[in-house]
């Protein structure tokens, strides 16, 4: 147990929908990460948040937004729901904002979007 | 342009045989290098990484991977395969272009399977 948590941990959803998903990071951890997962594009980056400011950018679509809260969980917002956004998102934490910190996984959020 | 590069999608090899699965990198400046592992409906957990240093790391669960400058390579391996080592591995290595050295370049993966 990575002392990551994710909400929900499967999602079915509509296309043209708005979902969201949370996580919280590990105890201490000030950086979260969230990443894409998928069979096709394999592990994608989208977007890094430091103590509740935005701090990398990746591959993140206009349609998703992120943000992270005072007690430091963070929600990613996914809108206008395609089939291709179909896919295992995953959130990391770790202790700093260095990318030289590992960083520690949560068991994911499966969406299904039909 | 900063990559990483894992050769082989499919690594294959009987339980007590030594493993490697193969990562090199392109990146400007020292590079930060990490391995990280996928069990089936997990998330990825951190194995080993590379900071500055000896070039051999020792990692979890009996893993080490060997720095090589020369090849720019980054290559994970263990003396003695267990089937429980069968999974999903990543490398990583730390972008250095300015503005974006907090976020990691992945690999694609490899599938190792141990055969018992």
């Amino acid at each position: 147990d990575s002392g990551v948590t994710q909400t929900p941990k499967h999602l079915i959803t509509a296309t043209g929908q708005r979902v969201t998903l949370r996580c919280s990071p590990r105890s201490g951890d000030l950086s979260v990460y969230w990443y894409q997962q998928s069979l096709d594009q394999g592990l994608q980056f989208l977007i890094q948040y430091y103590n509740g400011e935005e701090r990398a950018k990746g591959n993140i679509l206009e349609r998703f937004s992120a943000q992270q809260f005072p007690d430091l969980h963070s929600e990613l917002n996914l809108s206008s729901l395609e089939l291709g956004d179909s896919a295992l998102y995953f959130c990391a934490s770790s202790p700093r904002q260095g990318a030289y910190d590992e960083q520690y996984f949560g068991p994911g959020t499966r969406l299904t979007v039909t | 342009a900063q990559s990483v590069a894992q050769p082989e999608d499919q690594v294959n090899v009987a339980e007590g045989n030594p493993l490697t699965v193969k990562c090199t990198y392109s990146v400007s400046g020292n590079p930060y290098l990490f391995w990280y592992v996928q069990y089936p409906n997990r998330g990825l957990q951190f194995l080993l990484k590379y900071i500055t240093g000896d070039n051999l790391v020792k990692g979890s669960y009996g893993f080490e991977a060997e720095f090589n400058k020369s090849q720019t390579s980054f290559h994970l391996k263990k003396p003695s395969a267990l089937v429980s080592d069968s999974a999903l591995y990543f490398c990583a290595v730390r972008d250095s272009n300015a503005g974006n050295n907090r976020k990691l370049i992945w690999g694609l993966g490899t599938s190792l399977a141990v055969n018992p």
